[in-house]
């Protein structure tokens, strides 16, 4: 079975600041992790994803996540937070013979000015 | 380049009125097809997917149904809406094969009175 945690559902930071945005997953089968963000009432945008090939990922805006296996972790970074990353972000993971994702309940970012 | 469509954008509707939200894709074939449900504050609630016209799984019993009368279109259907229906409804797509990312449509604000 395959579960996504985010851990806190709300994260202040202050502009400038580090963003940092925690996922862990649970899967039997080497995973396909992903971020997606949500500004209000939009779809939600592909941040970056995992597929099995470089540990590090760069995604769009600045952000970028680590896969750790041995913490069964992919938490989302950006060193320098901007009013614009206000949203709420999303962790999903799936498997290679899956038909679906499993989505993290979210976590709602604020930044302060 | 490919593109999801939904419609309508808002929808208010009385409890116990039917239900039909399209959701359109463009630029691509036999893509897989996903309906959401995201309430107020929740996360995202897989209601259906399917892999093919005609092919629909159900991932949560309830009054909605789904339909794929042709390749890139997905319908979301009910007969008489609850007040818990209400919520943002999600349409994404991906190429075959579950691993692959997820593209979002807009969404529909379908709000039950």
């Amino acid at each position: 079975a395959q579960s996504v945690t985010q851990l806190g559902s709300h994260v202040s930071v202050s502009e400038g600041a580090l963003v940092l945005l925690r996922c862990n997953y649970s899967s039997s089968v080497p995973p396909y992790l992903f971020w997606y963000v949500q500004y209000p009432n939009q779809g939600l945008q592909l941040l970056l994803k995992y597929t099995s090939a470089a540990t590090l990922v760069k995604g769009i805006n600045g952000f970028e996540a680590e896969f750790k296996k041995s913490e069964t972790s992919f938490h989302l970074t950006k060193p320098s937070a901007h009013m614009s990353d206000a949203a709420e972000y999303f962790c999903a993971v799936t498997e290679y013979t899956g038909n679906q994702f499993y989505f993290g309940t979210g976590t709602s970012l604020t930044v302060i000015p | 380049s490919q593109t999801i469509h939904q419609w309508p954008a808002t929808l208010v509707q009385p409890v116990g009125s039917p239900l039909s939200l399209e959701c359109t894709v463009e630029g691509t074939s036999n893509p897989n097809l996903y309906w959401y449900r995201q309430a107020a504050g929740r996360g995202l609630q897989l209601l259906f997917y399917s892999v093919g016209i005609g092919q629909i799984s159900s991932e949560v019993p309830q009054n909605l149904s789904a339909s794929r009368p042709q390749d890139r279109q997905f319908i979301l259907s009910s007969k008489k809406l609850l007040l818990s229906d209400s919520g943002f409804y999600l349409c994404a797509w991906s190429l075959a094969g579950g691993y692959n990312e997820q593209f979002f449509g807009p969404g529909t604000r379908l709000t039950v009175l």
